[in-house]
């Protein structure tokens, strides 16, 4: 099966600028994660989604941040405007309900400089 | 979320199995402990999953003990390839968030 599909693979702007993600997930995944890896750090969830509808975005710095998943396939992941401590790998991931957990994308590097 | 510890790292080395422990004495009895590993510059990848039984699949064994408080990661025969960070999760089957600990970085000398 094809996996998850994000771009870009990276990204390099100036702060302030704003800067968007997509993510295509596995065809039929209902849940879809939005991760933010800091260097040396593990992944940390932002925001999932099941199918267009947020179930978790508690950890989603929602002044800046913005994400959605229209139809319940794609999804686009937002800051405006970056800041420098928004460097990092942004991971999408999507899950059926068969067990498996979930299957990560390559990541988008950002660099805010 | 149940908490995780595991050790910051370890080394093995190539051909020799790699024994990686995880601590999870918090877990509910309703929660998975799932194994995901990340090698530099890539995603997480899926490795192994079980509840209170043992599993093997063909990347690795799980080993969970009798009163679910830890579990072992078992690669049989580690490669070069399988240095990487790893991640073990609790986590409910069906739909729920995987929360990432700091992991341990596993690295296979020759």
């Amino acid at each position: 099966e094809a996996g998850v599909a994000q771009s870009p693979r990276y990204k390099i702007i100036e702060k302030r600028q704003s800067v968007a993600f997509w993510c295509n997930p596995i065809s039929g995944h209902a849940t879809l994660y939005w991760y933010q890896q800091i260097l040396g750090q593990g992944p940390k969830l932002l925001i999932q989604f099941q199918n267009n509808g947020v179930v978790d975005d508690s950890q989603l710095p929602k002044d800046r941040f913005s994400a959605e998943r229209l139809k319940g396939v794609d999804s686009t992941l937002k800051i405006q405007p970056a800041k420098l401590e928004d460097s990092a790998v942004y991971l999408c991931a999507s899950s059926s309900f068969r067990g498996r957990g979930a299957f990560f994308g390559q990541g988008t590097r950002l660099t805010v400089v | 979320d149940a908490k995780t510890t595991q050790p910051p790292s370890m080394d093995c080395a190539e051909g020799r199995a790699a024994n990686l422990p995880c601590n999870h004495s918090t877990i509910s009895g309703n929660e998975y402990v799932y194994w995901y590993r990340q090698i530099h510059s890539q995603g997480p990848q899926y490795i192994i999953h079980g509840l209170k039984n043992n599993e093997t699949n063909e990347m690795a064994s799980l080993i969970i003990t009798e009163d679910r408080k830890s579990s072992t990661l078992i690669l049989p025969h580690a490669t070069l390839r399988d240095t990487a960070v790893y991640y073990c999760i609790p986590r409910g089957e069906y739909g729920n968030k995987l929360v990432f600990g700091a992991g341990t970085i596993l690295r296979v000398k020759s």
